[in-house]
Order: structure tokens, then C-alpha cells, then sequence
């Protein structure tokens, strides 16, 4: 069984970098794409990106400028980074795997990521 | 455009069925897959390619597509199948990119 088990600062200040990380259990790691997806508070799911085995990234175009999704696959796990955060920032950041032809079939439990001073 | 568009609240009585769609160019091309969020959980695949069921998933689960709009059917709605639903496929640019619907409210009465 898969499990995905995310970590990383819940508060932020504005204009640093929020910084999480996912570790994936079970199952190949090679094979799918791995992704972050967020939630600000009581609105819908935003998809920041995603990085493969190869470490090709595609990224939301209205988030690139300050993303940079990594992955290490001696530990098995991917980080995103999010630069110059503001409160719009705050959020419940989701990690996934994407598998083609099928979609984001395991989820992380998220975390919530509070921008302010 | 880059955008999946979904009817905000969808309301069912308990037992029927209900429709919920995915207006967008980009699904003139690729299919979508669908998504069921509870309060305070992560979101769980429901539906995904043509009309494929992951494992676990209830057969009153249902997906179609034509043209532009994506389809999620639950026929004989029950109580926990109250949730938000999310339709997410690639953006039509031609770029990696995908997206995620503007979210559905399904309300089972």
C-alpha cells in the first residue's frame, strides 16, 4: 500500500520561503509523477506542480517565477519551494502522485502553511 | 482558455441521481478525472480516463464526456456521498500543465 507522509513549517513570514517535503512509502517511485496541490482556506484546489524521476518539472505558470520542486530518489521523497511568500500563500498544501491515464490516485493528509508576520 | 468551470452547489434528493459537470477547450482533448473531498480530508479519486472506477469506488459512480464538458454521475445518491467534487485534466495549451475545476457542492437531501 502506498502512503505519502508530508512535513515541513506550518507559519511563514512574508516574503520568505515556505518549504515542505513528502516522503513516499510503498511502491515503485520511478514510475508517476509526483505533486504538490494546494487549498486556501474554504476555497477550491489549485495544482502548483509536479516532478518526475527524471526530474522534469511542469510547474502552474502563475507560480513559477517562486517554485522549485526537487526530488531525491535515494530517500524517496520530494520538497517543494515557494519563494516570497505572501498571505495569499496561506493555504492546506496537498502532496500526490500522478499516474498517467489515471490521475492523482494517492494523496498526503496535507498541511497547513500560515503566512503571517 | 485555461479553466474548468463546475456549477457551484448541486443539490440531490436521497436515492436519486445527480449530474455534476466540467465545462472546458482542454476536455475537447483529454479526459478528465475526478475528485471527492469531505470536510478536513484529502481529496480521493472517484473517476478517471473514459469511465474508470478505482478500486473501492461504488458503481454509482460514473463518469462521460462529450465535446467540451466532462460528466461525474451518482445514480441512487446516498447520505455520504454529500461532498465537494473537483474535475482536474490538462490545460489546453499544450504545455504540462493541468488544472482543477472550480469545485461542485453536492448536497444530498
Amino acid at each position: 500500500q502506498v502512503q505519502l507522509q508530508q512535513w515541513g513549517a506550518g507559519l511563514v513570514r512574508p516574503s520568505e520561503t515556505l518549504s515542505l517535503s513528502c516522503g513516499v512509502y510503498g511502491g515503485s517511485f520511478s514510475d508517476y509523477y509526483w505533486s504538490w496541490i494546494r487549498q486556501p482556506p474554504g476555497k477550491g484546489l489549485e495544482w502548483i506542480g509536479e516532478i518526475d524521476h527524471r526530474r522534469t518539472t511542469n510547474y502552474n505558470p502563475s507560480l513559477e517565477s517562486r517554485l522549485l520542486i526537487s526530488i531525491d530518489m535515494s530517500k524517496n521523497q520530494f520538497s517543494l519551494k515557494l519563494s516570497s511568500v505572501t498571505a495569499a500563500d496561506t493555504a492546506v498544501y496537498f502532496c500526490a502522485r500522478y499516474q498517467l491515464g489515471i490521475g492523482l490516485d494517492y494523496w498526503g493528509l496535507g498541511t497547513l502553511v500560515t503566512v503571517s508576520s | 482558455s485555461s479553466e474548468l468551470t463546475q456549477d457551484p452547489v448541486v443539490s440531490v434528493a436521497l436515492g436519486q441521481t445527480v449530474r455534476i459537470t466540467c465545462q472546458g477547450d482542454s476536455l475537447r482533448y483529454y479526459y478528465a478525472s475526478w475528485y471527492q473531498q469531505k470536510p478536513g480530508q484529502a481529496p480521493i479519486l472517484v473517476i478517471y480516463g473514459k469511465n474508470n472506477r478505482p478500486s473501492g469506488i461504488p458503481d454509482r459512480f460514473s463518469g462521460s464526456s462529450a465535446g467540451n464538458t466532462a460528466s461525474l454521475t451518482i445514480t441512487g445518491a446516498q447520505a455520504e456521498d454529500e461532498a465537494d467534487y473537483y474535475c482536474n485534466s490538462r490545460d489546453s495549451s499544450g504545455n504540462h500543465v493541468r488544472l482543477f475545476g472550480t469545485g461542485t457542492t453536492v448536497t444530498v437531501l
